[in-house]
């Protein structure tokens, strides 16, 4: 089993609907983060945590939201999804104190129509 | 933006030639990353090189940093058909947070 896994995989949706990607790990770190990948851009940080508690935004965090359920799970909310937020989505994880090495999910694909 | 840039954007060589791949940053830093993104997959950790390093390799790795010049460069040595993918830079700064450049795609042709 991968150690950070993402799901759905791949989503289909309209503008306005509200999406949830989740991700989930078990290498047991404190630091999840959310990224969108769109070609010729790169990737961008939407959102980052480095515990349970702590939240904080990215580079592009307007139109989304997360929620930190538990140490092993971190969640990308779209509330009203639009056009533009069509992107592969990836969700890394880091550990405290370590090299500071990302451990990326296989990303989510996004169609919003 | 954090984001940094790589040059060139897309390199195409044959098998058994040497890759050399740029990335620019534009903010203080902790360290330097590499990875590596087959089409479509997940990115994977290549190489780590700390702002208080100049040169570091692993492998047919070789990676430079020149924090002057806010520069650092990833060399694929006697490159292999299975090295095609993207390649990306990332910098991480005190905060733990991790800025991607906007990548090289590589073509090693055989």
């Amino acid at each position: 089993d991968a150690d950070v896994t993402q799901t759905p995989r791949n989503r289909i949706t309209k503008t306005g609907k509200r999406i949830m990607l989740e991700c989930s790990q078990t290498k047991g770190h404190d630091r999840m983060y959310w990224y969108r990948q769109d070609p010729g851009l790169g990737l961008r940080l939407i959102y980052y945590s480095f515990d349970v508690k702590d939240i904080n935004k990215g580079e592009i965090s307007d139109g989304y939201s997360v929620s930190r359920q538990a140490q092993a799970k971190f969640s990308l909310s779209l509330e009203s999804a639009i056009p533009n937020q069509t992107a592969l989505y990836f969700c890394a994880t880091s550990d405290v104190g370590a090299s500071g090495e990302l451990f990326f999910g296989e990303g989510s694909r996004l169609t919003v129509l | 933006s954090q984001q940094g840039e790589e040059d060139p954007q897309a390199l195409s060589i044959q098998e058994g030639e040497n890759a050399t791949m740029n990335c620019s940053y534009k903010t203080s830093i902790n360290n330097l990353q590499w990875y590596r993104q087959n089409s479509g997959r997940g990115l994977v950790h290549l190489i780590l090189i700390r702002s208080n390093e100049r040169e570091k390799h692993s492998g047919r790795l070789r990676v430079t940093l020149d924090t002057s010049k806010k520069s650092s460069s990833l060399l694929i040595t006697a490159s292999r058909a299975a090295d095609t993918a993207s390649y990306f830079c990332a910098t991480g700064n005190t905060g733990n947070q991790f800025y991607f450049g906007t990548g090289t795609s590589l073509t090693v042709i055989p």
